[in-house]
């Protein structure tokens, strides 16, 4: 089944405590993009990748890292976590940029930080 | 700042109403329009693309695009309880994509 995936979906941790949510596609896809989503902000873009090794800073890029070292994953880090990241995070991929078949999302994760 | 404007709503129409859904967007660059649908506590789910002016259909939804006045719609036909949820409008110029945050449509039977 064609999916993108992330892990954990759920997490509560504490300040400082440097966490990674991991995030694999099997569809092949270039694109791919990580997404936090707020109540009244919408989705807004943190970090996107156009292909291996190739990454590059969104809306919202401070306070997160990511690497593409494998095209089908592409981890967001957070070194050291702090509350204004609670957030709902989606992965999201696509063939390419722009394309017509629109971007594929993963389940999301739900992150609380204390 | 590139921006992306929807009605937070909530909407509300009757089953069998057409819903009509709006968004705004500043970048003149842009390229191409999506419309998504994310029911509550799911992901994103793509329903439209549109790339140039004029009307695109597909079944009960209709796109619009009007490129001068920096404007997308989505319309629904037949509204029905299953299509309560929220829509987000996305905008992309070369790499980037950006998200209005979204109008909550709710149709009531």
């Amino acid at each position: 089944e064609a999916q993108v995936t992330q892990n954990p979906r759920y997490l509560i941790t504490v300040t400082g405590k440097k966490l990674t949510v991991t995030c694999s596609q099997n569809m092949n896809h270039e694109y791919m993009s990580w997404y936090r989503q707020d109540p009244g902000l919408g989705l807004r873009q943190i970090y996107y990748s156009m292909n291996v090794e190739v990454t590059d800073k969104g809306d919202v890029p401070e306070g997160y890292k990511v690497s593409r070292k494998e095209k089908r994953n592409f981890p967001l880090i957070l070194e050291s976590p702090s509350p204004n990241q609670t957030s709902l995070y989606f992965c999201a991929s696509s063939p390419q940029a722009g394309t017509y078949l629109g971007q594929f999302f993963g389940p999301g994760t739900r992150l609380t930080v204390l | 700042q590139k921006e992306v404007e929807q009605n937070s709503g909530p909407l509300s129409v009757p089953e069998g109403a057409i819903a009509s859904l709006n968004c705004t967007y500043s970048d003149r660059g842009s390229q191409s329009f999506f419309w998504y649908r994310q029911y509550s506590g799911k992901s994103p789910e793509l329903i439209m693309f549109i790339y140039s002016n004029g009307d695109k259909e597909d079944g009960r939804f209709t796109a619009q695009l009007n490129k001068a006045s920096q404007y997308v719609s989505l319309l629904i036909r037949d509204s029905q309880p299953s299509d309560s949820a929220t829509y987000l409008c996305a905008v992309h110029n070369n790499n980037d994509m950006r998200f209005g945050a979204g109008t909550r449509l709710t149709v009531k039977p």
